[in-house]
């Protein structure tokens, strides 16, 4: 079973609006929890990285959110662009692993439609 | 931009057929990492390595060979092509210790006919 699970699975948006992209995970002892986006075609690129103590990390247009508690993140878009159209995917790095074991949602097709 | 390629970057090949997906990464990671992606899907690890003369194979099963003879390369080899293998491969690499950050390359796309 996923450990990661992510929602929306796909989005359409206009240009210059926002929107947000929810995560939520299993995965436990959690050390960190990142946003990957994948361009069609291309290896993911990383946005965030947030620590069991961060509530809140931003990558300029990006803003992710993160409740260790409730075992949610959130990835918050300002301002879209037609650039932004990718997937987005959350992963979630396993505390107990020496290999820094990475679990991964399927992803969010966000399309930013001009 | 990551210092990290794979080539070819789109194969099309025959069942039956010896392939070799190519990997090299020019930040003297130790860590290096082969995922298996399908459209719509996340991505599965199918071999990973610790360093030079170290792999070890990933959640997903997978019929692939690696081999880790230089720290910056990490090929990945299908003795015997099947339309089964028709997928994204995705290759990673990451230093040892602190967050772990993974560094991805393009990936290839395999198509086997």
């Amino acid at each position: 079973k996923n450990q990661v699970e992510q929602s929306p699975q796909s989005l359409i948006i206009l240009e210059g609006k926002n929107c947000t992209l929810q995560c939520n995970y299993t995965v436990s002892p959690f050390s960190n929890l990142r946003w990957y986006k994948q361009d069609t075609g291309r290896g993911p690129v990383s946005l965030t990285i947030m620590t069991f103590s961060e509530n809140t990390k931003s990558n300029g247009r990006y803003t992710a959110t993160l409740d260790a508690d409730t075992k949610q993140s959130s990835l918050h878009i300002t301002a879209s662009q037609l650039s932004d159209s990718a997937s987005y995917i959350c992963v979630v790095v396993d505390r107990g692993s020496t290999l820094g074991r990475l679990y991964f949602g399927r992803g969010t097709q966000l399309t930013v439609w001009p | 931009e990551a210092d990290i390629y794979q080539t070819p970057r789109y194969l099309v090949i025959g069942t039956g057929k010896k392939i070799t997906l190519e990997c090299s990464q020019t930040m003297g990671h130790d860590k290096m990492y082969w995922y298996q992606q399908d459209p719509g899907m996340e991505l599965h690890l199918i071999h990973y390595s610790y360093g030079v003369n170290s792999t070890e194979k990933g959640d997903l099963s997978s019929e692939s060979t690696v081999s880790r003879i230089r720290t910056e390369h990490f090929p990945l080899t299908l003795e015997s092509a099947r339309p089964s293998h028709t997928s994204q491969y995705l290759c990673a690499s990451s230093e040892v210790g602190g967050q772990h950050i993974q560094y991805f390359g393009a990936g290839t796309r395999l198509s086997v006919l």
